[in-house]
């Protein structure tokens, strides 16, 4: 069964530092998509990046970045130069590929506050 | 512009009322999904659908139902409200195993 972990309930951060948000996952299948979702204190939900199970190339997107590493089942998050309006839930997702199996499963969330 | 949009926003109820929350998309999106988001606990899948006619029970189903008549609209249903249910809940679409999901704005739900 598919199954993520979001280890970190909490992180307090000083604005300017850099901070990563670890995700892990698990699944059986060999096809599979990971997502991040950032849910800022209006309560939306905002995609911010998906990533397929054979693209393992590092992704970044001004001052977010995304280490995908197969080998550790892991989809981590890092934001550099960190700023207030960066205070949010973060969430991780996983998205199995096969036929039936459409649906997210979210992990926990991480509270990132970003304290000026 | 597509969307989905979820009603009511905002609602209070009485513990043993029957309840339902509205879900519409305009995206044509085959799936959607109905999930509750509570302290601790992230995003929980409630219900979810791949197409008319199709529904299935995610993870917390227990106490819940949806029904999907039409492509547009995914309402979840609570036959007797329980405090336990107080929640916020989400409505979200996507398309294929690959598409983003699109979330609604979230519904607050108060059971007393």
């Amino acid at each position: 069964a598919q199954k993520v972990t979001q280890a970190q309930t909490e992180i307090s951060v000083v604005e300017k530092e850099d901070v990563t948000l670890d995700c892990v996952y698990e699944t059986r299948d060999t096809t599979y998509y990971l997502f991040w979702y950032k849910q800022p204190p209006s309560g939306e939900l905002v995609f911010l990046i998906r990533r397929n199970s054979f693209d393992e190339q590092n992704e970044i997107s001004g001052r977010y970045s995304w280490n995908f590493q197969k080998s550790t089942s892991s989809f981590n998050f890092t934001i550099t130069a960190s700023q207030v309006v960066d205070s949010a839930v973060y969430f991780c997702a996983l998205s199995e590929a096969y036929r039936g199996a459409q649906k997210l499963v979210f992990g926990q969330g991480t509270r990132l506050t970003i304290n000026p | 512009d597509a969307e989905i949009t979820q009603s009511p926003r905002h609602k209070i109820t009485e513990t043993g009322r029957q309840v339902t929350l509205a879900c519409h998309q305009t995206w044509n999106h085959n799936n959607m999904f109905w999930y509750r988001q509570d302290l601790g606990h992230g995003l929980r899948l409630i219900h979810y659908s791949y197409g008319v006619q199709d529904t299935n029970k995610g993870e917390v189903s227990d106490g819940y139902s949806v029904s999907r008549s039409n492509t547009e609209d995914l309402p979840l249903t609570l036959e007797s409200a329980a405090s336990s249910q107080t929640s916020v809940y989400f409505c979200a679409s996507r398309q294929g195993v690959a598409g983003e999901l699109f979330f609604g704005e979230g519904s607050r739900l108060t059971v007393l």
